[in-house]
């Protein structure tokens, strides 16, 4: 198995609602990371954890919370969320932090 | 900190050969990455390179000067399915973590 897994594929929401990505991936990898993609830009990183420990931050907004429950699964909890935080959201895993990268196929979010 | 240029577009002629550039600047270099990305879908990785020199994978090579900073993807045999975004990413070292950065990607159509 060498797919990295996200859930839901699309998803909108109103700026009062609470709601989670999901992304699972089954390769042994113990790095997984949330980036964030607008359209025609290049995907900027948004969290890391490594060993199943949050080991990168990058001053993200605390309306977006990571959670990473086991080694296999990385969840993005969204809460009070602005319209411009529509975006692609993808989720990502590597053998080790800083190796090639596996990416899942991303949660189209449209804030409204 | 981190810099990466890459040309924002190219475009070539199916059959054609095709290299893309990029430069980065980085406090930390542990590697250079090229993914692929189609629009409306996840990168996918191509290559990697370390150490200086030309690393081969069919159509696709990718090559390495550490001293200047610089990397290159070669696209051989162009076919209408490589349009897409090819994105370059430079890992570095911050302490314990590392990461990827990317680069705003150059957008390739091939023309038949």
């Amino acid at each position: 198995d060498t797919e990295v897994t996200q859930t839901p594929k699309h998803l909108v929401m109103g700026m009062t609602n609470k709601k989670s990505l999901k992304c699972e991936q089954h390769m042994g990898h113990r790095a997984m990371y949330w980036y964030k993609q607008k359209a025609k830009k290049p995907p900027e990183l948004m969290f890391v954890y490594s060993y199943e420990k949050l080991s990168i931050n990058e001053s993200v907004p605390s309306r977006f919370s990571p959670e990473c429950p086991n080694s296999s699964l990385l969840n993005l909890h969204l809460h009070a969320l602005q319209p411009e935080d529509s975006a692609l959201y993808l989720c990502a895993s590597s053998r080790t932090s800083g190796a090639e990268a596996f990416f899942g196929q991303g949660t189209r979010l449209t804030v409204v | 900190g981190q810099n990466i240029d890459q040309p924002t577009e190219m475009t070539a002629t199916e059959g054609a050969i095709v290299q893309i550039n990029c430069t980065y600047q980085t406090s930390g270099f542990n590697g250079l990455f090229w993914y692929q990305q189609h629009a409306g879908e996840a990168p996918t990785f191509l290559s990697y390179n370390v150490l200086d020199g030309l690393e081969e994978k069919g159509r696709f090579s990718s090559f390495l000067s550490r001293s200047k900073g610089y990397s290159y993807l070669l696209l051989k045999e162009l076919q209408m399915k490589d349009s897409a975004s090819y994105l370059c990413a430079v890992r570095d070292v911050d302490g314990s973590a590392r990461q990827l950065t990317f680069g705003s990607g150059t957008q390739l159509t091939v023309l038949p």
